[in-house]
């Protein structure tokens, strides 16, 4: 299994408060993104990282942010979380440029925003 | 924008049954192809993928063949077991650089024994 994990694991918090999640990882891969999971909706890209400090925005990354300041470690923000950010979230990375390759998962992170 | 399209679910079947999930994609230009697993309670695994079209992605069973004429990547088992049981993904990526992964909504896949 690739060395993925993600913190908390579960996470319920209030409507306005501040929250960050955390993706680590052991096998040094250079990209690495932020997803959410809704029913219905699959899985949608928030942001993915190509390098340390070099981040982008993906498909759902209003209300989001994220940080990496090294190599293992991805950060993503909710400033003031909303109901609407209730939802299972995963963080993903791989090694390789490219549309062919294999992206790795995390457990994942629920958070319920009440 | 690139899109993904999968059958409604939940599908439930009975052990050693065939098993179909459709998917259809739309993509601007020529995108590489994935079907993903999601065991309960856990992340996603790369189940199997097709680059080029008419390629055929296989791994425990399942099949997927890239359709491009039919903008399709079905995934199809001849036997299903219970261990099957889980949510599948069907995706798409294009593009260099980063791999900015488009999903399918899953489809929840129950096996009977």
């Amino acid at each position: 299994d690739a060395g993925i994990t993600q913190s908390p694991r579960h996470k319920v918090t209030e409507t306005g408060t501040p929250v960050t999640l955390r993706c680590h990882q052991t096998e040094n891969h250079r990209y690495m993104y932020w997803y959410r999971q809704d029913p219905g909706h699959g899985l949608r890209l928030i942001h993915y990282s190509y390098g340390v400090k070099d981040t982008d925005k993906g498909e759902v990354s209003d209300g989001y942010s994220v940080s990496r300041s090294k190599t293992e470690d991805f950060l993503l923000t909710l400033e003031s979380a909303t109901s609407s950010q209730t939802s299972v979230y995963f963080c993903a990375i791989s090694g390789l440029a490219g549309p062919y390759n294999e992206q790795f998962f995390g457990p994942g992170t629920r958070l319920t925003v009440l | 924008g690139d899109s993904v399209t999968q059958m409604e679910g939940p599908v439930t079947l009975s052990e050693e049954a065939f098993l179909t999930i459709n998917c259809t994609y739309t993509a601007t230009g020529y995108p590489s192809l994935f079907w993903y697993v999601q065991y309960p309670g856990e992340g996603l695994q790369l189940l199997l993928k097709a680059t080029k079209a008419d390629d055929k992605g296989s791994n425990k069973g399942f099949e997927a063949t890239y359709r491009k004429e039919t903008t399709s990547f079905h995934l199809e088992k001849g036997s299903v077991q219970v261990s099957d049981s889980a949510v599948y993904f069907c995706a798409l990526s294009e593009g260099q650089g980063a791999q900015k992964l488009v999903f399918g909504q899953g489809t929840r896949l129950t096996i009977n024994p």
